[in-house]
């Protein structure tokens, strides 16, 4: 069972170029949802789905686009990558509503220089 | 707003030591809280929930709603302990809010 799996685990990006980082679940969980976590600041949400075309802003949206056109798949799209975007992504999902328990992919480490 | 704070970044303890890990929240509903643990080279996972007030791995949390605390404690520290411990709160979207998080470091 492999759970949650993020795609690439490491990458470096240039400064305004665009790319996407992947996350699937085959859990057949409703909800997902990205966080970014930063030093001393903990895991901030980023974008969140409570169901396949059903997507809404958590905390830091901004830079960051999502889209939910199944239930397994949550992609994370980076526009015009900033330095301020480096930093370690991570792809959660649940089962439902107030469950509390997030289920992690391994996490993507993204460089912008 | 929600907010969740754990005070210490860092906190180095000797084996067989007492561990409290801190956190405080605030959040104006009935909160539902959680610690999650992140080992060396592992997925960050859930430790424990306070509604099911149990004790994993000797670890316990108690909700302090009058302190607006949920501390993480074991009475003795253990090196495989040692690890990245953040406190979260569930809003009303099932969507968590973390803390800055707490490195535990249990030496030998």
């Amino acid at each position: 069972n492999a759970g949650v799996t993020q795609t690439p685990k490491f990458q470096v990006l240039k400064t305004g170029q665009s790319m996407t980082l992947q996350c699937a679940q085959d859990m057949n969980h409703e909800y997902m949802s990205w966080y970014r976590q930063d030093p001393g600041m903990g895991l901030r949400l980023i974008h969140y789905s409570v169901g396949a075309g059903i997507t809404d802003q958590g905390e830091v949206p901004n830079g960051y686009n999502v889209s939910r056109s199944t239930t397994e798949d949550f992609p994370l799209r980076l526009l015009s990558a900033a330095p301020s975007q480096t930093s370690v992504y991570f792809c959660a999902s649940s089962p439902g509503p107030r469950s509390g328990e997030l289920f992690f992919g391994e996490g993507s480490r993204l460089t912008v220089l | 707003a929600q907010r969740v704070t754990q005070p210490e970044k860092l906190l180095s303890v000797f084996k067989g030591a007492p561990v409290e890990l801190k956190c405080n929240y605030s959040y104006s509903g009935s909160p539902e809280l959680f610690w999650y643990v992140q080992y060396s080279r592992q997925r960050l996972q859930l430790l424990l929930r306070h509604i099911s007030r149990e004790s994993i791995k000797g670890f316990t949390a108690d909700l302090n709603k009058g302190e607006t605390s949920f501390h993480l404690k074991k009475p003795f520290a253990q090196e495989e302990d040692s690890a990245m411990y953040y406190c979260a709160l569930n809003n009303a979207g099932n969507m968590l809010t973390f803390g800055g998080g707490t490195r535990l470091m249990v030496k030998p």
